[in-house]
């Protein structure tokens, strides 16, 4: 099992450009969580998706970030016009119910 | 929604010394607390976690405590090592939400 994938790793936007960051859960698992940390900081709860759903964005900024969890493929955490606060590092983890969460290496994004 | 609020932020201890970090939380429907442990640029990692049926668990040197009428819970490391020292983060969530909220998260450094 190759754990949850998540890439780039490391990705350099400039201001305005869209950054697209994907997560592959686990094998087995159903739920998808995007979380983002600043430097020196906590981790942030973003977006909670299950396949095809979202199920809670209550994290989520309402403006310019996007997430979709679609039947085939990876979760896609998508921010459009990229300014510097976004600079941080966004960290998916998946589960297959209610706990058991398992984090990725994290994406982290640098806005220029 | 829950606030979970973690102390202390750094904490140094000698090699072989005891650390303690304590989290509180707000939400009294919150029933599962997992331990997270971050070392620099990696991802969280699951430590140790507790459900609210049970007071206390322990796997070798490291032992959660909860305490549901306080609403707060805490990490426990005995026969600290260097290879401990990393970011600790707390965390709190509730059945059918699914979504963690983590606390602020506490830098333990083990002297050696």
């Amino acid at each position: 099992n190759a754990g949850v994938m998540q890439n780039p790793r490391h990705l350099v936007r400039r201001r305005g450009q869209e950054a697209r960051l994907r997560c592959s859960p686990m094998k087995g698992h159903s739920h998808v969580y995007w979380y983002r940390q600043l430097p020196e900081e906590g981790l942030k709860f973003m977006v909670y998706l299950q396949k095809e759903n979202i199920i809670d964005e209550s994290g989520m900024p309402k403006e310019r970030f996007s997430a979709e969890f679609p039947k085939e493929g990876p979760s896609i955490l998508r921010i459009q016009q990229v300014v510097r606060g976004d600079s941080a590092a966004y960290f998916c983890a998946s589960s297959p119910g209610a706990d058991g969460y398992t984090f990725g290496s994290g994406t982290r994004l640098t806005v220029v | 929604g829950e606030n979970v609020e973690q102390h202390p932020s750094t904490l140094s201890v000698q090699e072989g010394d005891s650390a303690v970090i304590k989290c509180t939380y707000s939400d009294s429907a919150s029933n599962y607390f997992p331990w997270y442990k971050q070392e620099l640029g990696k991802r969280p990692q699951l430590i140790i976690d507790i459900r609210s049926n049970v007071g206390e668990k322990k796997d070798q040197r490291i032992a959660v405590t909860l305490n549901k009428t306080a609403k707060h819970f805490s990490l426990h490391i005995t026969e600290t090592q260097p290879e401990d020292s990393a970011v600790y983060f707390c965390a709190a969530s509730k059945t059918g939400a699914n979504n963690l909220f983590f606390g602020t998260g506490t830098r333990l450094t083990v002297i050696p």
